[in-house]
């Protein structure tokens, strides 16, 4: 599987937007970019997917790179409830079936304050 | 909304016994899988299921770990003979469809083994 590279750490304000960044350099033409989180003391939580195209929904937007090596989740207001490790995972659109495990880095995490 | 949920929240035990961590999936979802992430560390894949069997497990899933789906609704993980590395918090996931790997996690039990 194409490897993911996140920054350990960011800060944000509340209310403010934020960009999270996931470069991929050897990302494959049939992977899939997923972003998950997890919130202190929960299990994870899928937030948004996208293969080529930007992607939103209620949560989040995803911005993926023209050339697919990099994409960015981005928050458009974070509020304290935001606070988590984000996790940028790739898996492949044709290993999808009855496998599909998702392999977990360290991810991003995310401080808000307020 | 419906949800994965995960019975007990916590678990205690003494070294060597066995413990049975139990696992309800979202009603309509066919792909079932169990995480484990040791305290500080990160989330790392033990086992899929799908169609009443295993489908890929990893190097961590060695024999004294089972997995079984008894009822149609219930989805469990088996340690045989807990050792104390086995601390960790464990999280059941599921998913519906084989095209998209969109993962529904539950909120996870943690278990001590003393």
């Amino acid at each position: 599987d194409a490897k993911t590279t996140q920054p350990n750490s960011m800060e944000s304000n509340e209310e403010e937007p934020v960009h999270l960044p996931c470069n991929h350099s050897t990302i494959s033409g049939t992977d899939y970019i997923h972003w998950y989180r997890q919130l202190p003391s929960q299990g994870p939580e899928y937030v948004i997917h996208g293969l080529t195209s930007n992607v939103n929904n209620r949560m989040a937007s995803l911005a993926i790179a023209e050339d697919r090596k990099s994409s960015t989740l981005i928050l458009h207001r974070a509020t304290l409830r935001d606070a988590a490790v984000y996790y940028c995972i790739l898996r492949d659109l044709n290993y999808g079936g009855s496998q599909g495990n998702l392999i977990f880095g360290k991810g991003t995490k995310l401080s808000v304050k307020p | 909304e419906p949800e994965v949920t995960q019975t007990p929240s916590h678990q205690v035990t003494q070294m060597g016994q066995e413990v049975i961590l139990r696992c309800v999936p979202i009603s309509n979802h066919l792909y079932f899988y169990w995480y484990r992430q040791i305290l500080g560390q990160k989330v790392e894949f033990l086992v899929s299921f799908y169609n009443n069997e295993i489908s890929e497990k990893s190097e961590i899933f060695d024999d004294q770990f089972s997995v079984e789906r008894p009822d149609g609704s219930n989805f469990t993980l088996k340690i045989r003979s807990t050792k104390l590395e086995d601390s960790a918090m464990y999280f059941c996931a599921s998913r519906v469809t084989p095209s998209v790997n969109t993962q529904y996690f539950g909120p996870g039990t943690r278990l001590t083994v003393l």
